[in-house]
This record gives structure tokens, C-alpha cells and sequence, in this order.
């Protein structure tokens, strides 16, 4: 099992649905997690972080974390053609030591359709 | 403004040509790191640095090279490029990432798209 999976897409919503994008992680004991977003041809920019159970908001955007079941969602309402883009889930995961790396999914790549 | 500088953007080498990609920071962070980007394989870790003088292998290390001599650098060297190193590279940088509180927040460079013919 890879350290980080995602649900591999191609997703593709109409303008004002809710997007689901979701991400599944290896280590149980993993406390940091974060969800970027990548435009084509461009660097990845932090759009949430999450370290506790439950929902974070954050305008259009709601990150969900369950750690019993190893899963990081994260919701976009109302969804723009300006969200199109690839999601690309985080997890700081621990390998052997007290510190822990940063591994990311492969993506999920999102299209907003007017 | 707060930054992470790479360079070059663009370049296209032959095999066998060594080359340095550079990377700079201006936020006096002390974990950074490059990761390579393919389709379909997501953001690949090369080397990683918690500070100076302190470098690991990520998951794909095999034919880089890194130094962190000073705290705002971290230059990426290949040796002897191969076409299969033909990628997109970014660095990235942040304050100490792995506590056990969780990991601080990676600030990218804006790529560096590499071709090794």
C-alpha cells in the first residue's frame, strides 16, 4: 500500500456542485495533514491544513479528517470553473524515527464545467 | 517578498552534461527539499535537508546529488544526466517540517522543467 492514495480521477462537476475529493493514508499515527492545489504548469499552493478529527472551514472549502479510518477529505461547494485544477493530498507520515516526512498522493485532477 | 527561487526555469541538455539546478530561499526556513513531478506519479521526494550540513535521501535519490552549505541554498546536481531524469523539479521549503505537533506548511519554488536528450 502506498503511503498516500487518492482517488485518481478525472472528476468533473458542474458550476455551484460540490466537489469530493478524498485521500486514504498508511500511517495510523500521522497528526499533520494538508490539501494543495496545483494549476496547470504551476507549483502547488496550500489551500487547508487539518490536524484534529472532525471538519475545518474555510470559505468554500471544508477539510475532513477521521482518523480511525485513516481518511482526509475535502469538500469545494460551490464549485467554479476557477477550481479546476489537480488536488493533491498531504500526510506527514513517520518512517522509524520520532520525525516525520511529508508524502503526497498522486493527485486527483478536477474539471469545473460551466 | 517571501520566496523560493529556482533556477533555470527551462533547459534542455544532452546526456552525460553535468548540470546544477539552484534553489534559494529568503524565509530562513530550515527544512528543504526537492521533489520530482511526472504524469501520473505524483510529487516524488529526491533529497530532503532539516538544516546545514544536514542532507537524506527522499524516495527517488539515485542520480542527484545535494549540498546545503548555507541555510538559504540547496542546489540539485546531476552528475551525468540520463533521459529517464527528464522531469519537472521542484524545490520547496519550510520551517522545521516532522515535529511530532505536526509538519510546518512547504512554500515552492515555481519549477524547473528539465529535458535530457
Amino acid at each position: 500500500q502506498k503511503e498516500v492514495e487518492q482517488n485518481s480521477g478525472p472528476l468533473s462537476v458542474p458550476e455551484g456542485a460540490i466537489a469530493s475529493l478524498n485521500c486514504t493514508y498508511s500511517d495510523r499515527v500521522s497528526q499533520s495533514f494538508f490539501w494543495y492545489r496545483q494549476y496547470s504548469g504551476k507549483s502547488p499552493e496550500l489551500i487547508m491544513s487539518i490536524y484534529s478529527n472532525g471538519d475545518k472551514e474555510d470559505g468554500r472549502f471544508t477539510a475532513q479528517l477521521n482518523k480511525a479510518s485513516q481518511y482526509v477529505s475535502l469538500l469545494i461547494r460551490d464549485s467554479q470553473p476557477s477550481d479546476s485544477a489537480t488536488y493533491l493530498c498531504a500526510v506527514n507520515i513517520r518512517r522509524g524515527s520520532t520525525l516525520g516526512r511529508l508524502y503526497f498522493g498522486r493527485g486527483t485532477q478536477l474539471t469545473v464545467w460551466p | 517578498e517571501a520566496q523560493v527561487t529556482q533556477n533555470p526555469r527551462y533547459l534542455i541538455t544532452v546526456t552525460g552534461k553535468k548540470l546544477t539546478v539552484t534553489c534559494s530561499q529568503n524565509m530562513n526556513h530550515e527544512y528543504m527539499s526537492w521533489y520530482r513531478q511526472d504524469p501520473g506519479l505524483g510529487l516524488r521526494q529526491i533529497y530532503y535537508s532539516m538544516n546545514v550540513e544536514v542532507t537524506d535521501k527522499g524516495d527517488v535519490p539515485e542520480g542527484y546529488k545535494v549540498s546545503r552549505k548555507e541555510k538559504r541554498n540547496f542546489p540539485l546536481i546531476l552528475e551525468s544526466p540520463s533521459p529517464n531524469q527528464t522531469s519537472l523539479y521542484f524545490c520547496a521549503s519550510s520551517l522545521f517540517e516532522g515535529s511530532r505537533s505536526g509538519a510546518n506548511v512547504l512554500t515552492f519554488g515555481a519549477g524547473s522543467r528539465l529535458t535530457v536528450l
